[in-house]
């Protein structure tokens, strides 16, 4: 069990839905990550919010659409993926400052019909 | 910019120690992670080194030298569960920005 948690933890979709990834911790961080992991790679920066406002964009496609409601809760929105999309996205969360470790969810897998 | 390489694979048998290193590149040093990741799961955060010298934790120990950009994670008393993908990755202070390693295979054998 992580203390990060993200649902859903399977998604299959097809490429003209729309559908949202989400994840939510309680230990009081204040910066969020969204990272793309494919199979046998490290994970790949997406995103990171910090005091929920967006720091970095990791020159992501428009498809890919970051939310951060408050500190407790990030969501990626997703519209119009592409096959090649299809990958494990992981979320994250650190405490104020980068000397922290980043603590993962579990994942969502997610494939792309 | 920077550059962080370490094994791609290697195998240990139970009961052993096994060294997995990593070298990086950086302008910019605030500190070096070490994560384990088991497949299909999350990373899950092991070690991290801001200083010189060797940390321990458990079986679990890892070791910095910045002035030669090395680093090495120590696992003592294998397990078949040690068997996972270890990452190492490097705080370079972009913003929170990690520069990570392409990780490292082990495979523990009985």
């Amino acid at each position: 069990d992580t203390e990060v948690t993200q649902t859903p933890k399977h998604l299959v979709m097809g490429m003209t839905n729309k559908k949202s990834l989400k994840c939510e911790q309680h230990m009081g961080h204040r910066a969020m990550y969204w990272y793309k992991q494919k199979a046998k790679k490290p994970p790949e920066l997406m995103f990171v919010y910090s005091y929920e406002k967006l720091s970095i964009n990791e020159s992501v496609p428009s498809r890919f659409s970051p939310e951060c409601p408050n500190s407790s809760l990030l969501n990626l929105h997703l519209h119009a993926l592409q096959p090649e999309d299809s990958a494990l996205y992981l979320c994250a969360s650190s405490q104020r400052t980068e000397d922290q470790p980043q603590h993962f969810g579990d994942g969502t897998r997610l494939s792309i019909l | 910019g920077q550059n962080i390489d370490q094994p791609t694979e290697m195998t240990a048998t139970e009961g052993a120690i096994v060294q997995i290193n990593c070298t990086y590149q950086t302008s910019g040093f605030n500190g070096l992670f070490w994560y384990q990741q088991h497949a299909g799961e999350a990373p899950t955060f092991l070690s991290y080194n801001v200083l010189d010298g060797l940390e321990e934790k458990g079986r679990f120990s890892s070791f910095l030298s910045r002035s030669k950009g090395y680093s090495y994670l120590l696992l003592k008393e294998l397990q078949m569960k040690d068997s996972a993908s270890y990452l190492c990755a490097l705080n370079a202070g972009n913003n929170r920005k990690l520069i990570w390693g392409l990780g490292t295979s082990l495979a523990v054998n009985p």
